[in-house]
């Protein structure tokens, strides 16, 4: 399983954009990139995914670096209730989704 | 629509008793994972079941099986239990020919072995 590395810990401010990073330097072609997020006490939570274009929906955008070994989730305007750890996944689809959970980073939102 | 639920919420078992999970996915779903999320620790992939049948498996040992009935729902079985496998519990359902990839999970079930 290809892996990714994330910051542990970011702390951002209330209604302020937050660029979440991500490292993945051993992506291969076929390799799609996944954000989860899990909020406090409940199960993961899908945000977006994408696999070589930037992609936006109602709750969050993902950058893609033009390589691919690096790709940022912006929030872009924080709320308390953003506060969760993010997950950045690699999913190559191979009969199985198997879901490979790193560490994530722990975002904290200060009013 | 209701989501994946899970049941029960919360369990105590005691070293070397057997345990059942139970999981309903989401309507419309026909696969379900199954993962372990230890405290302070991201979920482990246990096992995915789609058609009724085992199509992928983590690093579990055989204590850990599963079974998933005609109606799409899941068990999660946990035989000769560990203080080890004191854990929350996380249910995923998905569209097994989906290119997505988007797993919708249950609020999990919380297991404290003694």
């Amino acid at each position: 399983d290809a892996k990714t590395t994330q910051p542990n810990s970011m702390e951002s401010n209330e209604e302020e954009p937050v660029h979440l990073p991500c490292n993945h330097s051993t992506i291969s072609g076929t390799d799609y990139i996944h954000w989860y997020r899990q909020l406090p006490s409940q199960g993961p939570e899908y945000v977006i995914h994408g696999l070589t274009s930037n992609v936006n929906n109602r709750m969050a955008s993902l950058a893609i670096a033009e390589d691919r070994k690096s790709s940022t989730l912006i929030l872009h305007r924080a709320t308390l209730r953003d506060a969760a750890v993010y997950y950045c996944i690699l999913l190559t689809f191979q009969g199985a989704q198997k879901l490979v959970f790193g560490q994530g980073t722990r975002l904290t939102i200060n009013p | 629509d209701a989501g994946v639920t899970q049941s029960p919420t919360h369990l105590i078992k005691t070293r070397g008793q057997q345990v059942t999970l139970r999981c309903s996915p989401k309507s419309g779903h026909d696969t379900v994972s199954w993962y372990q999320q230890a405290l302070g620790q991201g979920p482990q992939f246990i096992f995915q079941y789609y058609e009724e049948e085992e199509r992928q498996r983590g690093n579990f040992p055989d204590r850990f099986s599963g079974h998933q009935f005609p109606n799409y729902s899941s068990e999660l079985n946990v035989n000769a239990l560990l203080l080890g496998d004191s854990a929350l519990y996380l249910c995923a359902s998905s569209l097994g020919g989906s290119r997505t990839y988007e797993q919708y999970f249950g609020p999990g079930t919380r297991l404290t072995v003694t």
